[in-house]
């Protein structure tokens, strides 16, 4: 089946830093992935839908400027977390598509934030 | 914008019991998912139902899609500790998902 990692799984920073997070389909060509933020005991709450070579689709409410996200190739979707508060310390999980218009999403294990 | 709730939020079963969570969209959806999540873990896709009145098997869990295609079961028989963790469905209304509230189940020996 298709996978999808994520780096780092873990992440503890101090406030005011940037955090970059990696998301990579491993086994397919991912046209389309997703960003997802998970607060504890909470569903999961889409940020963003990433498009290769295009810019990221944001749900409302999520701060462009301060999710910056990037799509340069059909494997590798990133998502920067820029000067980091507290209130930022998430489970980012990242997700995929094999093929346009295919339903079903891959999930990553997902990286956990921790800001100081 | 679309939204995705299930009850119960919590459900605390003595082992071999039944379980049942429930899924109510509040648009129309042209499929629905469910994934588990395991306490620590991240999201593992289960199924996918896709026509009104469908249900799937796999094993102890029976999923259920309703005839509006606005809600879903899930329901296991005879739960086992291994079932432990939280249960979403997840409905897809175009290109993206909404997942639901969740349900987290707790297996008692």
């Amino acid at each position: 089946g298709a996978v999808v990692s994520q780096h780092p799984s873990w992440v503890i920073c101090k406030s005011g830093t940037s955090v970059k997070i990696e998301c990579r389909s491993l086994d397919f060509q991912a046209t389309t992935m997703f960003w997802y933020r998970q607060f504890p005991k909470q569903s999961l709450m889409l940020m963003a839908t990433s498009n290769e070579g295009s810019k990221a689709t944001y749900e409302q409410g999520v701060e462009k400027d301060k999710f910056l996200i990037n799509h340069a190739s059909l494997t590798l979707s990133t998502l920067t977390v820029t000067s980091a508060h507290p209130e930022d310390s998430s489970f980012y999980i990242c997700s995929a598509r094999d093929r346009p218009n295919q339903e079903t999403q891959y999930f990553g294990p997902g990286t956990r934030l921790l800001v100081l | 914008g679309q939204q995705v709730m299930q009850i119960p939020q919590y459900q605390h079963v003595q082992e071999g019991e039944d379980f049942t969570t429930y899924c109510n969209s509040s648009t129309t959806l042209s499929n629905i998912q469910w994934y588990k999540q395991r306490p620590g873990g991240h999201p593992v896709f289960l199924i996918q139902l896709v026509k009104s009145g469908e249900v799937k098997k796999q094993k102890r869990l029976t999923f259920q899609f309703g005839e509006a295609k606005k809600n879903s079961s899930l329901h296991i028989t005879a739960t086992q500790t291994t079932d432990v963790g939280t249960y979403f469905c997840a409905g897809d209304g175009g290109n993206k998902l909404t997942f639901g509230t969740g349900t987290q189940l707790k297996v008692e020996l």
